[in-house]
């Protein structure tokens, strides 16, 4: 089985500042890695994914992640957010089958001007 | 691409009343669609996994005869919460995945149901 933690519950940033939202895994099975996104009352929306091959993965909305298969972290970066980043991010795992989307507790994303 | 959507958006019910959320893929057919739960402040949690054509399969300690799913076509799957229950009200998101992406969920935008 696998499992997902994010270390930061909550992350305040200053608008233009850089930002890195932090995930690990665990699982004993190859995996596929997801970062999604939620708006208020929203459903999610797919950031990026890693499924093999480079390591370091762009997205949209300029996010990029790195996959860091020994330290076994996904980490979810920007160089400058925007005050319309301020959501919750949440990072996902699955197996290779893409069965059992397993997702983190989320992290708060707040952006300040 | 990839747009998966649910009705209604958000629903206020009756304690004892059953209530039917649909999802539905708009733009492909989604074989297999996923139903998750979020209450206030948590993550995600995998109810069921609907399949097309079959009974769905269900998460350990949901229970099947309470939330009834029904994925008849290959664009929409419902879920109905039977004889609901204060303690039923969450926000309810589904799922698809796309052919060719099987790796890849694409979600709904959620439906907000409240039990009173």
């Amino acid at each position: 089985a696998q499992s997902v933690t994010q270390l930061d519950s909550q992350v305040p940033v200053f608008e233009e500042a850089p930002v890195e939202l932090r995930c690990n895994y665990s699982s004993s099975v190859s995996v596929y890695l997801f970062w999604y996104v939620q708006y208020p009352n929203q459903g999610l929306q797919l950031l990026l994914k890693y499924l093999s091959g480079s390591t370091l993965v762009k997205g949209i909305n300029g996010f990029e992640a790195e996959f860091n298969k020994s330290q076994t972290s996904f980490h979810l970066r920007k160089p400058s957010v925007h005050i319309s980043d301020t959501a919750e991010y949440f990072c996902a795992v699955s197996d290779v089958n893409g069965n059992k989307l397993v997702f983190g507790a989320g992290t708060i994303l707040r952006v300040k001007s | 691409g990839a747009v998966v959507s649910q009705h209604p958006s958000w629903v206020i019910c009756k304690s004892g009343t059953s209530v039917k959320i649909e999802c539905r893929s708009l733009d492909f057919q989604a074989t297999t669609m996923f139903w998750y739960r979020q209450f206030p402040k948590q993550s995600l949690m995998l109810m069921a996994t609907s399949n097309e054509g079959s009974k769905a399969t269900y998460e350990q300690g949901v229970e099947k005869d309470k939330f009834l799913i029904n994925h008849a076509s290959l664009t929409l799957s419902t879920l109905t919460v039977t004889s609901a229950h204060p303690e039923d009200s969450s926000f309810y998101i589904c799922s698809a995945r796309a052919p060719g992406q099987q790796e890849t969920q694409y979600f709904g935008p959620g439906t907000r149901l409240l039990v009173l």
